[in-house]
């Protein structure tokens, strides 16, 4: 089944970092750029910038240049999204999201992954 | 502050038609394609519209959308009680390097 499956949970402190995955199902992990999304609760969603899985590179929206960080393991599949210094305000669902190259859109979203800042 | 502008709220009984509209400048509607998700209550976001007016395979034609200079339009007919859903538009911004999405739309069905 073609799907896209994010870690658990995650409850941080803040300056902490956290790393959440996304790995791929049913279809070449390589052929389809991944996004990330957040969404904090009751609020709209935020790109926070893009990485193609076939050679590494990447985009960062402004807001997040210097604290995140995308990574991927070709071999199992799994792209990652790591952010550091975390604060409060960061609290959010986090959504990978596949998009194809030419301009099909994010057609293929994961579960979400809530990561919750609290000291 | 969203880069594109929705209007917060819709709403509309069953059988109407309802639009929500999605402003945006030069650099993101004008430039480049707009694309409409649906995110029903507590779950992920899902593709609706792609390329202005495109639908995914399973997406009934009740959906549909439109771009005109710098706004778009997603126009919903013969609503139904599980369209209630939040809508977001999203485009490429030229002058961000980067996705840029609406702040929302919660549609009612009453």
């Amino acid at each position: 089944q073609v799907q896209l499956v994010q870690s658990g949970a995650e409850v941080k402190k803040p300056g902490a970092s956290v790393k959440v995955s996304c790995k791929a199902f049913g279809y070449d992990f390589t052929n389809y750029d991944v996004n990330w999304v957040r969404q904090a609760t009751g609020q709209g969603l935020e790109w926070m910038g893009w990485t193609n899985p076939k050679n590494g590179d990447t985009g960062y929206a402004q807001k997040f240049k210097g604290r995140v960080t995308f990574s991927r393991n070709t071999s199992i599949s799994t792209a990652y999204m790591e952010l550091s210094s975390l604060k409060y305000e960061d609290t959010a669902v986090y959504y990978c999201a596949r998009e194809g190259s030419g301009w099909d859109g994010a057609d293929l979203w994961g579960q979400g992954t809530l990561v919750t800042v609290s000291s | 502050q969203s880069v594109l502008t929705q209007p917060p709220s819709a709403s509309g009984t069953p059988g109407q038609r309802v639009t929500i509209s999605c402003s945006g400048s030069s650099s993101n509607i004008r430039s480049n394609h707009v694309f409409w998700y649906q995110q029903l209550p507590g779950t992920a976001p899902k593709l609706l519209i792609y390329r202005n007016n495109e639908r995914p395979s399973g997406v009934p034609g009740r959906f549909s959308g439109s771009k005109s200079v710098t706004s778009a339009s997603l126009a919903i007919s013969g609503l139904r009680s599980e369209d209630e859903a939040d809508y977001y538009c999203a485009a490429w911004d030229d002058s961000l390097s980067g996705w840029v999405f609406g702040g929302g739309t919660k549609l009612t069905v009453l």
